[in-house]
């Protein structure tokens, strides 16, 4: 059974028109993350959640937010999308050091 | 910024050779590492941790080694089958997760 999982699997999208993905996890893990990833490179990290703290990256664009409404769901809103957020999305679950476990992710594609 | 990086970003072996994968980090306040498997379309999966109190951790065909004082790991999967061909990641945990560039194992048959 999944345990994170992230809707829609394929998201297509306009150009500047506004995009949430979701993720959802039945394992009560206290960190989320959210990351991007782009063709054969390395997921990189957006956000993540140490239970409701949240914490930005210094490099994440501000047209990225997230929203945690309890332990079990985690958002990521894109309010403009550019051609340049074409990407993967993936959010991934632990506890404090100890293995992530990721969702299947969302593909974007922004037209 | 510190980051997390790999030396070789392609490796080819035959299928029943061994193969080793390289990982360099930077941020000396790490002290929890994981490595991943990713296939094409799919999130990364767990393969196999190690703590910075640790040298050496062996799962089922793979081993995992740790030398602090050069910042190095490395993935040794051993009698490496095509079913291993993949993405895998190195990341690296003082409190979040980060990962390394990647290296791309293709196995020969």
């Amino acid at each position: 059974d999944a345990m994170v999982i992230q809707n829609p699997r394929y998201q297509v999208t306009q150009f500047g028109k506004p995009v949430t993905l979701s993720c959802s996890q039945t394992l009560n893990h206290n960190v989320m993350y959210w990351y991007q990833q782009k063709s054969s490179q390395a997921p990189k990290l957006l956000f993540h959640y140490y239970d409701k703290d949240f914490n930005n990256e210094a490099d994440t664009p501000d047209n990225f937010q997230s929203r945690r409404p309890n332990t079990s769901f985690c958002f990521l809103d894109i309010r403009s999308p550019g051609l340049g957020d074409a990407a993967m999305y993936l959010c991934a679950t632990s506890r404090a050091r100890t293995e992530a476990f990721f969702g299947q992710g969302t593909r974007l594609t922004v037209v | 910024g510190e980051s997390v990086g790999l030396h070789l970003p392609t490796l080819s072996v035959q299928e029943g050779d061994n193969s080793i994968i390289n990982c360099a980090y930077s941020n000396s306040a790490s002290d929890y590492f994981i490595w991943y498997k990713q296939e094409s379309g799919k999130g990364p999966q767990f393969i196999i941790d190690i703590r910075s109190n640790m040298d050496k951790r062996q799962g089922q065909r793979v081993t995992v080694l740790l030398n602090k004082t050069v910042k190095h790991l490395s993935l040794q999967i051993a009698a490496t089958q095509p079913g291993d061909s993949a993405v895998y990641f190195c990341a690296e945990t003082p409190r979040e997760m980060r990962f390394g560039a990647g290296t791309r194992l293709t196995v020969k048959p």
